[in-house]
């Protein structure tokens, strides 16, 4: 079983959709949790980190459940420039700080 | 442009020939990392510095890989004897030490071709 599993998609939504990503790991002691978004043959970029609680930045929601270890990015009202590659990220435990990166999915929008 | 800046950006080499990449982090973090990435694939962690000392090495970096980072600011990695499997976007990434959560920062990455 790897690490970090994510649904490689592609996942094709219209302009102004909804779309959820999950992402589970398998490690129940990873200490630290993030979305990196990745343009095609361009570096990963930080999007968000995260948190217990759930945390919000505009039209995206990142939600952590570590009873079931899995990690869901929610994006609003799809926007043609949210196409792109969403990458989960897991830094498994204290006294490493190597990140455990998932294949990503693949989110294109449709005008 | 104050981020991480990797050089060269593209290399194309012939098997065999001995490569090195360059790394210039975020000029605060004390943290640096390398990392490979292949189509289709998430980045996966080859190696980690914290100031001069490489801290973390995967197995993925076989004896062919060689990091260096002598004055703790600037990295080189180098790849001996290169296969047709090494043809990758080699990242580098840096962080601040007690950053919370500990995040970090990429480079636009070296894409190696190896013919």
């Amino acid at each position: 079983r790897k690490e970090v599993e994510q649904d490689p998609g592609p996942f094709n939504v219209p302009e102004g959709a909804t779309v959820a990503f999950n992402c589970t790991y398998s490690n129940s002691a990873s200490q630290s949790f993030f979305w990196y978004r990745q343009d095609c043959r361009k570096e990963p970029k930080l999007l968000m980190s995260v948190y217990s609680s759930g945390n919000e930045d505009g039209r995206f929601t990142a939600q952590l459940n570590r009873a079931s270890q899995y990690i869901s990015l929610l994006i609003r009202d799809s926007k043609l420039s949210d196409s792109a590659t969403y990458l989960c990220v897991v830094l498994p435990t204290s006294g490493t700080y190597k990140y455990i990166f998932g294949t990503g999915t693949r989110l294109k929008v449709l005008a | 442009d104050t981020g991480v800046s990797q050089n060269p950006r593209h290399k194309i080499t012939k098997r065999g020939q001995n490569v090195t990449f360059r790394c210039d982090p975020i000029s605060e973090h004390n943290r640096l990392y390398w990392y490979r990435q292949t189509l289709g694939q998430g980045p996966e962690f080859l190696t980690y510095f914290q100031n001069e000392a490489q801290l973390e090495k995967s197995r993925l970096l076989s004896d062919r890989f060689s990091a260096e980072r002598p004055k703790g600011s600037f990295s080189t990695l180098e790849i001996q004897r290169t296969e047709q499997g090494d043809s990758a976007m080699y990242l580098c990434a840096s962080s601040l030490e007690g950053g919370r959560p500990d995040t970090q920062y990429f480079g636009p990455g070296t894409r190696l071709t190896v013919l």
